[in-house]
This record gives C-alpha cells, sequence and structure tokens, in this order.
C-alpha cells in the first residue's frame, strides 16, 4: 500500500509566477485535501477535492485553485505568487470526506517566492 | 480569539519525566479531535484520535473535555524521540476542515 506522495519537494518561484504542485492519494483514499503551512504555524486549510469536484473551501483568494484527476490524484495550482505564499503545501488524503477514519499526509512541497 | 489555541512551548523536559499538554477550542459544534505529531520540516502525522471518555495508547493519553472545550496530552517516561511539535486538531464548522493548533513544541533532554 503506497502512501501519499507530493512533488516536487522543494520548489523556487519569482513572486508573480504560478506553480502547480502534485499529490498521489494513497490506495483506497478518494478524498484529497490541501492545506499551507507557514513557518511556525499550523496547517491552514486551503479546499478539498472529492469525486473530481470541490468540496469546500477555506479562506483563500480564487488564485489558488485545484484538481482531482478520475484516479484521486490532485493539483494545486498558485497564480500570481505573492511573497506570503512561501510555506510548506501539505496534500492528506481520505477514505472519505468526513475525515472520521483519519487523514494520511505528504511529506510537503516546501515553496519560496523571490 | 484563535478557534484552537495551544501554549506554543518549547517545553523542556528531562528524560523519563511526565509531561501535558492542553488545546482550547472555540467551536462547541466540533466532534473529532485529534494530535497530531510533527517533526522539524517533515509532515504532521497522527499520533491519536481523542475520544470522548478518554483513550490511552502506550504512554500517552489523551483526555476530552466538551464542556470546557479543552483537550490535554500526556506524556509519561518522556523518551529522547519524543522530541517534537504536537499539534491539536479539531474538525471545524464543515466537517471536511481541521482546524490545528500552532502547535507546542517538545524538546526531551538527556
Amino acid at each position: 500500500e503506497t502512501g501519499v506522495t507530493q512533488s516536487p519537494t522543494h520548489l523556487i518561484k519569482t513572486r508573480g509566477q504560478q506553480v502547480t504542485l502534485r499529490c498521489s492519494s494513497q490506495s483506497g483514499h478518494n478524498t484529497v485535501s490541501w492545506y499551507q503551512q507557514a513557518l511556525g504555524q499550523g496547517p491552514q486549510f486551503i479546499f478539498q477535492y472529492y469525486r473530481e469536484e470541490e468540496n469546500g473551501r477555506g479562506n483563500f483568494p480564487p488564485r489558488f485553485s485545484g484538481l482531482q484527476f478520475p484516479n484521486y490524484s490532485s493539483e494545486l495550482n498558485v497564480n500570481a505568487l505573492e511573497l506570503d505564499d512561501s510555506a510548506l503545501y501539505l496534500c492528506a488524503s481520505s477514505l472519505d470526506t468526513t475525515g472520521d477514519y483519519g487523514y494520511t499526509f505528504g511529506s510537503g512541497t516546501r515553496l519560496t517566492v523571490v | 480569539r484563535k478557534e484552537v489555541e495551544q501554549d506554543p512551548g518549547p517545553f523542556n523536559v528531562p528524560e523519563g519525566a511526565t509531561v501535558a499538554f492542553n488545546c482550547t477550542y472555540s467551536n462547541s459544534a466540533s466532534q473529532s479531535f485529534f494530535w497530531y505529531r510533527q517533526d522539524c520540516r517533515k509532515e504532521p502525522k497522527l499520533l491519536m484520535s481523542v475520544y470522548s471518555s478518554g483513550n490511552e495508547d502506550g504512554r500517552f493519553t489523551a483526555q476530552l473535555n466538551r464542556a470546557s472545550q479543552y483537550i490535554s496530552l500526556l506524556i509519561r517516561d518522556s523518551k529522547l524521540s519524543d522530541s517534537a511539535t504536537y499539534l491539536c486538531v479539531v474538525n471545524g464548522k464543515s466537517n471536511y476542515q481541521l482546524i490545528w493548533g500552532a502547535g507546542t513544541k517538545l524538546i526531551i533532554k538527556p
């Protein structure tokens, strides 16, 4: 059983650019949630995808968008990058949308915006 | 007021000691509660879920007090490998959303 894999592991982008982060969910998990974790803070919920549709969204602007594919893998896209977007981006998969059975996290993508 | 609040620490504790963390949450409708552990520059990993009746897993005991809206984690006989940041997590107004505390840093010293 494979866990959650994220790519790339590290990324440096320039302010104003666009970035795409990728996540492969754990086998058997149909729900993917994305979180942003700034240094010294807890993760902040960005959005969740279930059956290829956005199932819920946190307090993030529209320039944060996502996709989920038929194999349940997911992408997080961020347009017009800002310096404050520098953070660890975590993808978590779960058996269902409630997370009652727990979440499995990937090791994250560390994004630095300069 | 933050939705989930934790003492950031760090807690500096000698090996073998018992240490306790508390966490308060603001949403009285929250139904799911968790403790996660996060090592430096790594992803969070589920330590344990917290049940209404309290639960224990080896050296770790978690308790929930719904009336006062706080969650606790007790670590007995602490090991050097327990050094990490411990994150308190509750589900938000929508079940799909986890609300995280900023974490409590624990340093176990030999």
